[in-house]
């Protein structure tokens, strides 16, 4: 089955600095998502991107999906962007989603 | 337009006992998931159903099953429940392919 990988699996940032966090995965994939894991477990959407680039404020996204990876870019980070980053990927079949282990964030005020 | 709703958000079970966990969709999205959540293992894919068929299944025992009604509401059973299923399980439903997420059903097995 398809492997992700995400990188780096831990970050701490001063508040203020920009970030970007890395999604590799396997094998040829139908759907790609961006979330965000709050403190109390809800997975927050930030970018539904199989391809291409993506900008919603302060967060901006690409995935290349000939080269078989994404990126997530935060600018301009504040301690509420604290929390984990989950990339998902769906198989070419569409019905089996993968998610990768995370990269686990915390901003220093 | 209303969110993935779960009930219940909290659960305690003993070993042995079985358990069953309700999700409702965003209107108007048919396809359902489940996902188990825990600190070793990270967020594992359990089923997908849609319009009251299961399309794919996680490497689950079969203690691990689920159905969806007409109104795509989905619900999932665990039997014989052990130590180990304790867990934050998540449902998401989707249309075109991008998931929704609910808040959780955080089980807790003793």
């Amino acid at each position: 089955g398809i492997q992700v990988e995400q990188s780096p699996p831990d970050l701490i940032l001063q508040e203020g600095a920009n970030s970007t966090l890395r999604c590799n995965f396997s094998d040829s994939v139908n759907n790609l998502q961006w979330f965000h894991q709050n403190p109390w477990g809800q997975l927050i959407n930030l970018f539904y991107i199989p391809s291409g680039t993506k900008q919603n404020g302060r967060l901006s996204a690409t995935t290349v999906a000939t080269e078989r990876y994404s990126l997530l870019y935060i600018s301009s980070s504040q301690t509420t962007d604290s929390g984990v980053y989950f990339c998902a990927v769906s198989d070419t079949g569409g019905f089996k989603t993968i998610f990768g282990a995370g990269t686990r964030l915390f901003v220093k005020a | 337009k209303a969110g993935v709703t779960q009930t219940p958000r909290y659960l305690i079970k003993t070993r042995g006992q079985q358990v069953t966990l309700s999700c409702s969709p965003i209107s108007g999205h048919r396809s359902v998931s489940w996902y188990q959540q825990t600190p070793g293992q990270g967020l594992q894919f359990l089923f997908e159903y849609f319009s009251e068929t299961q399309r794919n299944k996680g490497n689950f025992p079969g203690r691990f099953s689920g159905r969806q009604f007409s109104n795509s509401r989905s619900e999932m059973n665990v039997s014989t429940l052990e130590l180990g299923d304790s867990a934050l399980y998540l449902c998401a439903s989707s249309r075109n392919n991008e998931q929704f997420f609910g808040p959780g059903t955080r089980l807790t097995v003793l």
